[in-house]
């Protein structure tokens, strides 16, 4: 069964700063992986997927993932954070039958 | 391009009345759709979805139902709201030429039930 663990729910980093929010993943079929952001009271946007290829993906606004199949993980990075970055942000990976399985969500934090 | 509508933006209803919550997309045939919950503090629960025409399936038991009337359109309804239906709602559609699981969201329905 495929599952997804977001570490922590809240990450806070100072304008500028590197961004890491992590997420690791277990699937027993080749995973495809997702970051989409939710910014308050709105829907949900892709950010970034992997399927297959190139392990390094680079997604809108800055933002890359890099899928490392050892470590079973998907972290999303960013080298410098910005006001507007702050949102919550989740991860995904898709199952057998093409339905995602969500993490829980990790909230962004952005300190002036 | 492909959009998607979901209305009301967000409703208001007392315990034990009904509801009927819309979703439409524009611009692709036959899409997968789907409807989530947000509750407050928690993560997205998936609650329906759907292939095709009346084709709905029911990933948790609840006192809420999704229809399908229409290729493009789905409806989440309840004939009587619970406190715990409280929460954010959210529509999806995902189709077979852009990588069948990448799932695109609308603007979500802020639900209160009081």
């Amino acid at each position: 069964a495929q599952s997804v663990t977001q570490l922590g729910s809240h990450v806070s980093v100072s304008e500028g700063a590197l961004v890491l929010l992590r997420c690791n993943y277990s699937s027993s079929v080749p995973p495809y992986l997702f970051w989409y952001v939710q910014y308050p009271n709105q829907g949900l946007q892709l950010l970034l997927k992997y399927t297959t290829g190139a392990t390094l993906v680079k997604g809108i606004n800055g933002f890359e993932a890099e899928f490392k199949k050892s470590e079973t993980s998907f972290h999303l990075t960013k080298p410098s954070a910005h006001m507007s970055d702050a949102a919550e942000y989740f991860c995904a990976v898709r199952d057998s039958n093409y339905q995602l399985i969500w993490g829980a969500g990790t909230k962004l934090i952005i300190k002036p | 391009s492909q959009t998607i509508h979901q209305w009301p933006a967000t409703l208001v209803q007392p315990v034990g009345s009904p509801l009927s919550l819309e979703c439409t997309v524009e611009g692709t045939s036959n899409p997968n759709l789907y409807w989530y919950r947000q509750a407050a503090g928690r993560g997205l629960q998936l609650l329906f979805y759907s292939v095709g025409i009346g084709q709905i399936s029911s990933e948790v038991p609840q006192n809420l139902s999704a229809s399908r009337p229409q290729d493009r359109q789905f409806i989440l309804s309840s004939k009587k709201l619970l406190l715990s239906d409280s929460g954010f709602y959210l529509c999806a559609w995902s189709v077979l030429t852009s990588g069948r699981d990448t799932q695109y969201f609308g603007p979500g329905t802020r639900l209160t039930v009081l």
